[in-house]
């Protein structure tokens, strides 16, 4: 089946250094990729997506290559801030039987940044 | 715009207790999903629905974990009975379904068994 593997955290940063989370895929098909980040006390919401190969995604600094060669899609970020602590998931959307579709999530990474 | 909501925040239960715990989709959404969120395993998907049928029912939860949606815009999800490893957050998302499209979660349940 499907999967996504991306770095195991905690990840604690000092503000104003770069980011980078790793996260391949597996997959037999032509999947949406996505990042989601979770806040404390909240739920994941989407971070940006990425549906087609070879395109970049991006928001609030954050941004991603979808690598079908590589099958990657890592997540980065030139300079963190403190309010960029919370967990990223990566995530790619499968295709269920003939209709309907579930997202397969990473495990998070924990992110920490420090002033 | 009326995320989803879920009810209640935060349930403490006693071993063996039945517990329900409710959500409520974004209108207009076909697809439902229940997960479970823990530091170890990350988000394991306990149900989907699409159109308030059962898609997929979660494999290794499905004995004492049973998710019901009686209609387009409320679901429940029941653990009976409850144990300790069930500690966790579980939560409830909802999306259009089509294969890009992002998921909409709420807040979560965060569940205490002693």
């Amino acid at each position: 089946g499907d999967s996504v593997t991306q770095t195991e955290g905690p990840v604690t940063l000092s503000e104003g250094t770069s980011l980078t989370v790793n996260c391949s895929y597996e997959t037999k098909q032509y999947p949406t990729l996505f990042w989601y980040v979770q806040y404390p006390g909240e739920g994941p919401q989407l971070l940006f997506k990425v549906p087609k190969a070879n395109e970049k995604g991006s928001n609030r600094g954050f941004e991603a290559t979808y690598n079908k060669e590589a099958t990657s899609f890592h997540l980065q970020k030139a300079s963190v801030q403190e309010s960029d602590s919370a967990v990223y998931y990566c995530a790619l959307s499968e295709t269920y039987g003939s209709s309907g579709n579930k997202l397969i999530f990473g495990i998070g990474t924990l992110l920490s940044v420090k002033p | 715009d009326a995320g989803v909501t879920q009810t209640p925040r935060h349930e403490v239960a006693e071993k063996g207790q039945t517990i329900i715990l409710k959500c409520e989709p974004v209108s207009g959404h076909n697809d439902l999903f229940w997960y479970r969120q823990t530091k170890i395993q990350g988000l394991e998907l306990l149900s989907y629905f699409r159109s308030k049928s059962l898609m997929e029912d979660g494999g290794a939860f499905k004995d004492r974990f049973k998710a019901e949606m009686l209609n387009s815009s409320f679901s429940t999800l029941k653990i009976q009975p409850t144990e300790p490893k069930d500690s966790a957050v579980y939560l409830c998302a909802s999306s259009f379904g089509h294969p890009t499209e992002r998921l909409f979660f709420g807040h979560g349940t965060k569940l205490s068994v002693l």
